[in-house]
């Protein structure tokens, strides 16, 4: 089993429209979590970190759920601009702060 | 403040040949880690320096992969002999190193190495 896994994707979604992403994870070791976004043949950038009280970035929204070991992305309005590759990653202390990345569901926003 | 750099940013060899690449962090960030996404995959922990020693290596696929960070700069990667499934993009990240719950790995644009 992976340690972080993601819906498969590929989302095609309309401009304007809300899109969700979901994450488990299977490390109850794990301290610190975040959504990564990548654009094609680039590099991951931090998109925002996840807090256990949730929290919101404009657009964004992201939640955690610890007892589930779950993490959500919610994008409302959805831009052209957002299309690309979200990817679901934790990060354990014990395991000396490297990040364990999901797989990535790829969301594409069609005008 | 300048990001991380990598090259080369592609490489193309042949099995069995030697590949070495370079990142160089963002000054003044002591940690650097190399990470490896090859097709269809998630991308995976190769290693993590914190200065110039090695925190954790775990990740590390098999004895030919060598990395170094002779005096805490730069790091090198380096393949010997490369095999086909060695390739993917390899990317480096840096942080700063503090006891903050949270300190952001900024990535590399990544090194795409193809092996033929």
């Amino acid at each position: 089993r992976k340690e972080v896994e993601q819906d498969p994707g590929p989302f095609n979604v309309p401009e304007g429209a809300t899109v969700a992403f979901n994450c488990t994870y299977s490390n109850s070791a794990s301290q610190s979590f975040f959504w990564y976004r990548q654009d094609c043949r680039k590099e991951p950038k931090l998109l925002m970190s996840v807090y256990s009280s949730g929290n919101e970035d404009g657009r964004f929204t992201a939640q955690l759920n610890r007892a589930s070991q779950y993490i959500s992305l919610l994008i409302r309005d959805s831009k052209l601009s957002d299309s690309a590759t979200y990817l679901c990653v934790v990060r354990s202390f014990n395991q000396g702060g490297k990040l364990i990345f999901g797989q990535g569901t790829e969301l594409s926003v069609k005008p | 403040e300048a990001g991380v750099t990598q090259f080369p940013s592609h490489s193309v060899i042949e099995k069995g040949q030697t590949v070495t690449l370079r990142c160089d962090p963002i000054s003044g960030h002591d940690n650097l880690y190399w990470y490896r996404r090859v097709m269809g995959k998630e991308i995976k922990f190769l290693l993590h320096f914190v200065k110039e020693s090695k925190q954790d290596e775990s990740g590390m696929p098999n004895n030919r992969f060598l990395a170094e960070r002779t005096g805490g700069t730069y790091s090198t990667l380096k393949v010997q002999p490369a095999e086909l499934e060695d390739s993917g993009v390899y990317f480096c990240a840096s942080s700063r190193l503090g006891t903050d719950t949270y300190n952001e790995q900024f990535f590399g644009p990544g090194t795409r190495l193809t092996v033929l």
